[in-house]
């Protein structure tokens, strides 16, 4: 059965970086796009952007650019998601999900914490 | 970016149906687009549930029950997520979603499904 497993909670300060990991299984790592989604505290979805894990080619929207870098290892079917320079405004839960392109399958989601 | 805006809160009772709305901005045409609808409860990832583009080309995921389906209103240029003989279990937050370019992915932000 397909499975997305993410890494645990992590606190950072600000200013710092956090990198989240997301292994797959249950299919094959390199025929799917990976997407990365946050959700601060009582707050809705906000989509991160995508990371093609076969090409390693990526797509960042607009908000993000410049401090976040999606990565990947297809030797042990793991996506990153790296946020840089981070701000207390970016805690919040962060989901992968595979992208079929229907967002099928979903992370257990990663409670990223930025305080001083 | 575009905006996919749905309503903060919906109630209805048990049995009732439910009418959640997701509507697009004036310039961006639903009837162009698939709408994806997913189910989030507390302390969960987001939960697929369908998509709609027309009758003849929608899909529900699998394990989702039929009385969860999607259409479209064209002369509001929204897309409508219909829960039929609601149950308390459907109590939880909706979000819309659509792709605007092959690139790029949208999140709506969100409606509190209350089940009186």
């Amino acid at each position: 059965q397909v499975q997305l497993v993410q890494s645990g909670a992590d606190v950072k300060k600000p200013g710092a970086s956090v990198k989240v990991s997301c292994k797959a299984s249950g299919y094959t790592f390199t025929d799917y796009y990976m997407h990365w989604v946050r959700q601060a505290p009582g707050q809705g979805l906000e989509w991160m952007g995508w990371i093609n894990p076969n090409s390693g080619g990526t797509n960042y929207p607009q908000k993000f650019q410049g401090r976040v870098t999606m990565t990947r290892d297809t030797s042990i079917s793991t996506a990153y998601m790296e946020l840089s320079r981070l701000k207390s405004d970016d805690t919040a839960v962060y989901y992968c999900a595979r992208d079929t392109p229907t967002f099928d399958y979903w992370g257990q989601g990663t409670l990223v914490t930025v305080s001083s | 970016q575009p905006v996919l805006t749905q309503p903060p809160s919906s109630s209805a009772s048990p049995g009732e149906s439910a009418r959640l709305t997701c509507t697009l901005p004036s310039d961006v045409n639903v009837g162009r687009y698939n709408i994806y609808w997913y189910q989030q409860k507390p302390g969960s990832p987001p939960r697929y549930l369908l998509y709609y583009y027309s009758d003849s080309d929608k899909g529900r995921a699998s394990g989702v029950p039929s009385r969860f389906s999607g259409s479209k209103d064209a002369s509001a240029n929204t897309g409508i997520l219909l829960i039929s003989g609601l149950q308390s279990g459907d109590e939880a937050d909706y979000y819309c979603m659509f792709w605007p370019s092959n690139a790029y992915v949208v999140f709506g932000g969100g409606t509190k499904l209350t089940v009186l």
